[in-house]
């Protein structure tokens, strides 16, 4: 059974650009997540999609924003780039229904800021 | 909020040591707590979890309690290997804010085992 698979691993962007992530989730995962993992800050949510609604947004700025497909595959957009948004943001998924927080997660995107 | 405190890192032990490592959390309702780990170059995986007070979580060797009344969830290994060197992240899911996928993660801390 295939795993999440995000693309692109890694990518390099300049401040003002702005960056599409995709993730696709496991085969009949329904529910995408995706998390910013920086030294400083740790692992923050970022927002929850199921079925093509997004269910649940974490504390970040409007910037940031995601949609998911009829296909469960998810993308996640950062618009006007900046240094702060460095970071290896990972995408996760899970059946949701009855299973509490057991997130299969992928292996990230990498993203550089300069 | 909801919040996952640990201890701080890195931790480096020697083969065949004894491992701790400590996890506390506040929340407003009845979390499910996980650990989950990061071995180098990998994405994160869930090691073991428990949904209510007394519970045990357990894997490869590892175990954690749900320790409602301290509000922690340690976790354990008798006699840890080189392979279980990686980054260790506590973390916790609200039930009641009915939000299935949003965990609230610790900082996570790296442990090397020394052969």
């Amino acid at each position: 059974k295939a795993g999440v698979t995000q693309t692109p691993r890694y990518l390099i962007k300049t401040r003002g650009q702005q960056v599409t992530l995709s993730c696709s989730p496991i085969s009949g995962h329904r529910s995408v997540s995706w998390y910013q993992q920086t030294p400083g800050q740790g692992l923050q949510f970022l927002f929850e999609y199921f079925s093509e609604t997004q269910r649940n947004k974490g504390n970040f700025p409007g910037r940031f924003s995601g949609r998911q497909f009829s296909n469960s595959r998810s993308e996640m957009n950062v618009s006007t780039l900046e240094l702060g948004d460095s970071a290896l943001y990972l995408c996760a998924s899970s059946l949701v229904a009855g299973i509490t927080g057991e997130l299969f997660f992928g292996e990230g995107s990498r993203l550089t800021v300069l | 909020g909801d919040s996952v405190t640990q201890m701080e890192g890195p931790v480096t032990l020697s083969e065949e040591a004894f491992l701790t490592i400590n996890c506390t959390y506040t929340a407003t309702g009845y979390p499910s707590l996980f650990w989950y780990v990061q071995y180098p170059g990998e994405g994160l995986q869930l090691l073991l979890k428990a949904t209510k007070a007394d519970d045990k979580g357990s894997n490869k060797g590892f175990e954690a309690t749900y320790r409602k009344e301290t509000t922690s969830f340690h976790l354990e290994k008798g006699s840890v290997q080189v392979s279980d060197s990686a980054v260790y992240f506590c973390a916790l899911s609200d039930q009641d804010a009915g939000a299935n996928s949003k965990l609230t993660f610790g900082k996570g801390i790296t442990l090397s085992v020394r052969p």
